[in-house]
């Protein structure tokens, strides 16, 4: 059974230049959350999603990002007119679709973003 | 929103002590209280969690205590061994028992094993 999948692994962005990051929830789970873990400090989410649903994106920039979990496909965190404040590790995270287990969080490998 | 105050930063134990992290958080509607355990560079690992209807929870050598009334918890590793150290969070959510939130993490405790 794999666990979540997260693609690419490294990601090198110009400043400016878009970053389309990519998740794979583990079989079976329909809760999708992204986090962002800034070197020496704790993961701070972003956005929660359900298929085709934005359920909390307080977390997440006003601007510059979106993210999406489509009916068929991985989910994406999309970053446009990346800056170097925005190099970080990038954490996706599934849950499974059982009521008493739906708030158990399995992270991916994470996407490592470096802005030059 | 929730906050998370997670201490110490940094513990240093002998390898065969017992390791204590503690942690408060401050939104009373709080039910759901995950450890993770992160080694440099990889994947935070869910390693043992509790919800508000359990004081305590342990599983072999690990053990998490609750106490909803004064807003902490704590992670206790007895008998440590080298391969414990790692990077330690706790989180809070603000539903679990049926519902699913984003997780606020504390800033982690670096747990290091002196053999």
């Amino acid at each position: 059974n794999a666990g979540v999948m997260q693609n690419p692994r490294h990601l090198v962005r110009r400043r400016g230049q878009e970053a389309r990051l990519r998740c794979s929830p583990m079989k079976g789970h329909s809760h999708v959350y992204w986090y962002r873990q800034l070197p020496e400090e704790g993961l701070k989410f972003m956005v929660y999603l359900q298929k085709e649903n934005i359920i909390d994106e307080s977390g997440m920039p006003k601007e510059r990002f979106s993210a999406e979990f489509p009916k068929e496909g991985p989910s994406i965190l999309r970053i446009q007119q990346v800056v170097r404040g925005d190099s970080a590790a990038y954490f996706c995270a599934s849950s499974p679709p059982v009521w008493d287990r739906v708030d158990e969080q399995y992270f991916g490998p994470g996407t490592r973003l470096t802005v030059t | 929103g929730e906050n998370v105050e997670q201490h110490p930063s940094t513990l240093s134990v002998q390898e065969g002590d017992s390791a204590v992290i503690k942690c408060t958080y401050s939104d009373s509607a709080s039910n759901y209280f995950p450890w993770y355990k992160q080694e440099l560079g990889k994947r935070p690992q869910l390693i043992i969690d509790i919800r508000s209807n359990v004081g305590e929870k342990k599983d072999q050598r690990i053990a998490v205590t609750l106490n909803k009334t004064a807003k902490h918890f704590s992670l206790h590793i007895t008998e440590t061994q080298p391969e414990d150290s790692a990077v330690y969070f706790c989180a809070a959510s603000p539903l679990g028992g049926g519902g699913a939130d984003g997780l606020t993490f504390g800033k982690g405790t670096h747990l290091i094993i002196q053999p």
